[in-house]
């Protein structure tokens, strides 16, 4: 999972397998979380996103799991590619949904390796 | 497409010289940010603008000043650009009452101060 420090937590997968990224945080009375996935030389990119009231939300190839319980996300990637390589990183945000009143907080970031 | 497009995707600057960072979509967004994102810190907001000429502060607007003269344009000014501010900075665009899930970032500029 996640952690402050220099040094950004990996993870190295082969092609084909799943990668599971953890995220925890710190707000409990955030409602709102963001994965996002940063490639080298780019800007983040929204992959994924889910509200408190959700425990589980699945788009194509990604699946966000939130446990409110012990305030952890996590980012379940299917069959992992040589693509999807890069920095993924959460954010939650308090109050209001997903819209812009109220600030995210953003994780520092799990750099994602997937050999070939 | 929305597009959002920074000056300068790598700057080098000297201690105390003015620096400004442009940041300019073309999707008529009316809520504007600048990030700077370090190493084990994530980003952090330094200012936000919800409309021209208007700005408010993020979470660590100090030696930071903005600009909006225009919608489409945001700019980040640093008065006197110190070796502390060497970072990667990346600006990011929302519609007025959109989510954070249709935030846009721009590609980045990574500043290094001398």
């Amino acid at each position: 999972g996640e952690s402050v420090g220099l040094h950004l937590p990996t993870l190295s997968v082969q092609e084909g397998d799943n990668s599971i990224i953890n995220c925890a945080y710190s707000n409990s009375a955030s409602d709102y979380f963001i994965w996002y996935k940063q490639e080298s030389g780019k800007g983040p990119q929204f992959i994924i996103d889910i509200r408190s009231n959700m425990d589980k939300r699945q788009g194509q190839r990604v699946t966000v799991l939130l446990n409110k319980t012990v305030k952890h996300l996590s980012l379940q990637i299917a069959a992992t590619q040589p693509g999807d390589s890069a920095v993924y990183f959460c954010a939650e945000k308090e109050g209001g949904g997903g819209t812009s009143y109220g600030k995210l907080t953003f994780g520092q970031g799990t750099i994602l390796t997937v050999h070939p | 497409d929305v597009k959002v497009t920074q000056s300068s995707r790598y700057l080098v600057k000297r201690t105390g010289e003015k620096v400004f960072l442009e940041c300019v979509q073309d999707m008529d967004h009316e809520n504007m940010f600048w990030y700077r994102q370090d190493p084990g810190l994530g980003l952090r907001l330094i200012y936000f603008s919800y409309d021209v000429k208007m700005k408010e502060k993020g979470d660590i607007p100090e030696g930071y000043s903005v600009s909006r003269e225009k919608k489409e344009r945001f700019s980040l000014i640093l008065e006197s650009a110190s070796t502390n501010q060497t970072s990667m900075y990346l600006c990011a665009t929302m519609k007025e009452g959109g989510n954070y899930n249709e935030q846009f970032f721009g590609p980045g500029t990574r500043l290094t101060v001398l």
